[in-house]
């Protein structure tokens, strides 16, 4: 049973423009949302993060979106670049015995176009 | 400031061999959890091990085990590999402090292939 679904699946962007990735979640009891970022033959790399006591989070170029009340959260990456392309991932973890154990989606494949 | 290590970085098997893989955390850290992340896929929870003791486990058979070292490296051990366990195994590692979440950084994984 997957605890974090994420769509789409892949997406082809135009560069300068906006990437939009979106992700659900049904149990209440996740309390952080992380984004990663992986390369090919790297392992995922922290990108942004966010806590649902706040509804946006920026880093840069870097956006995410939370609404609480529906059970999503969405990653925007603004004047995407060839650079950006890569396979991004949405988790969540929640307070418990086992500390910060990660439920991935199952990714979503970037591919910027020059 | 050094990161977080694994070895080898590929690997092949044949079904029913047995494998170790291998972890060195980032330094300062005492946590560390191992994902399998198969084809196409987003990793999936293994075990986590703090204080050298296993602190949760996802949904793997009792042949997935570890173990975690005073100096908090870590060993994934496999045992009768089956075909399905072909997939990268990741370990990330973090610093845990009570009462707070601290950000899990990833190795680069081991590619283990079984034929």
């Amino acid at each position: 049973q997957q605890q974090v679904k994420q769509s789409p699946q892949s997406l082809i962007v135009q560069k300068g423009g906006i990437s939009i990735i979106n992700c659900a979640y049904e149990n209440t009891a996740f309390d952080y949302f992380p984004w990663y970022q992986q390369f090919p033959g790297k392992g995922p790399a922290l990108l942004i993060a966010i806590r649902p006591d706040v509804s946006e989070k920026k880093e840069g170029r870097f956006t995410i979106s939370f609404n609480k009340s529906a059970k999503q959260f969405s990653l925007h990456i603004m004047d995407s670049q060839p650079g950006d392309s890569a396979t991004y991932f949405c988790a969540a973890s929640k307070r418990g015995s086992t500390l910060g154990r990660l439920y991935f989606g199952r990714g979503t494949q970037l591919t910027v176009w020059p | 400031e050094t990161g977080v290590t694994q070895s080898p970085t590929h690997l092949i098997k044949t079904r029913g061999q047995q494998v170790t893989l291998r972890c060195s955390s980032q330094s300062g850290h005492n946590t560390v959890s191992w994902y399998q992340q198969a084809l196409g896929q987003g990793p999936q929870f293994i075990f986590q091990y703090y204080r050298e003791e296993e602190n949760g486990r996802g949904n793997f058979p009792p042949r997935f085990s570890g173990l975690q070292f005073p100096n908090y490296s870590s060993e994934l051990n496999v045992n009768a590999l089956e075909l399905d366990d072909s997939a990268l195994y990741l370990c990330a590692s973090s610093s845990f402090k009570q009462g707070s979440r601290e950000t899990q950084y990833f190795g680069p994984g081991t590619r283990l292939l079984v034929l």
